[in-house]
């Protein structure tokens, strides 16, 4: 079965400070992964995605991810936070087959300083 | 314009009630998904439909029933509502069932029970 850990539930750092967010997935085979992120009253917007090729990732609002098949991890960074970046992060691992379904980790809460 | 729209945004109703929350997506997508958030923030998936045809129906019990009028729409219906009903439900659709196929997400519905 498909699983995501996001070890850190709650991460603050300051504006303009680098950004890490944590994930580690588990699957059987290449897995396609995901980073949304929800802000407040909001549904989930796709940051990025991975599934094949270069295993660093760009995605919008100056995120990327890469995916490190020996630490089965796909942690996302931002080499400068704004504080609009302020919201939850979550991982998700898709998986193959008819039923292909989103398994999503419990999220991070990122608080940003001013 | 909206993608994924679901109506209504906020749903306060009694134990023992039936209520029906909609969702419409105008992306065109094949693929429509419900899923439940609860008060800790996690995701699980409840149904994913296919071209109106059940996909994934993920042990939830059978006080909810989606339906399918045509592949833009995907409704929820909940009979006899518990007080562990409450939390908020995401309406998603994608362009099909590839897992690498990014998924669209509404704003949600918050579902409280009195």
């Amino acid at each position: 079965a498909q699983s995501v850990t996001q070890p850190d539930i709650h991460i603050t750092v300051s504006e303009g400070a680098s950004l890490e967010l944590r994930c580690n997935y588990s699957y059987g085979a290449t897995p396609y992964l995901f980073w949304y992120v929800q802000s407040p009253g909001q549904g989930l917007q796709l940051l990025l995605k991975y599934f094949s090729g270069d295993t660093l990732v760009q995605g919008i609002k100056g995120f990327e991810a890469e995916f490190k098949r020996s630490q089965s991890s796909f942690n996302l960074r931002k080499p400068s936070v704004h504080w609009s970046d302020a919201a939850e992060y979550f991982c998700a691992v898709g998986g193959t087959g008819t039923a292909s379904k989103l398994t999503f980790g419990t999220g991070t809460r990122l608080q940003v300083t001013l | 314009d909206t993608a994924v729209s679901q109506t209504p945004k906020y749903l306060v109703t009694q134990m023992g009630n039936d209520k029906s929350i909609k969702c419409e997506q105008n992306l065109g997508h094949d693929t429509m998904y419900w899923y439940k958030q609860d008060s800790k923030k996690f995701l699980k998936i409840m149904f994913s439909y296919n071209n109106k045809e059940l996909i994934i129906n993920e042990t939830v019990p059978n006080r909810f029933s989606p339906k399918s009028p045509d592949k833009a729409h995907l409704n929820l219906h909940i009979n006899s509502l518990e007080l562990g009903d409450s939390a908020v439900y995401f309406c998603a659709s994608s362009q099909d069932l590839q897992p690498n196929q990014p998924q669209h997400f509404g704003d949600g519905t918050r579902l409280s029970i009195l």
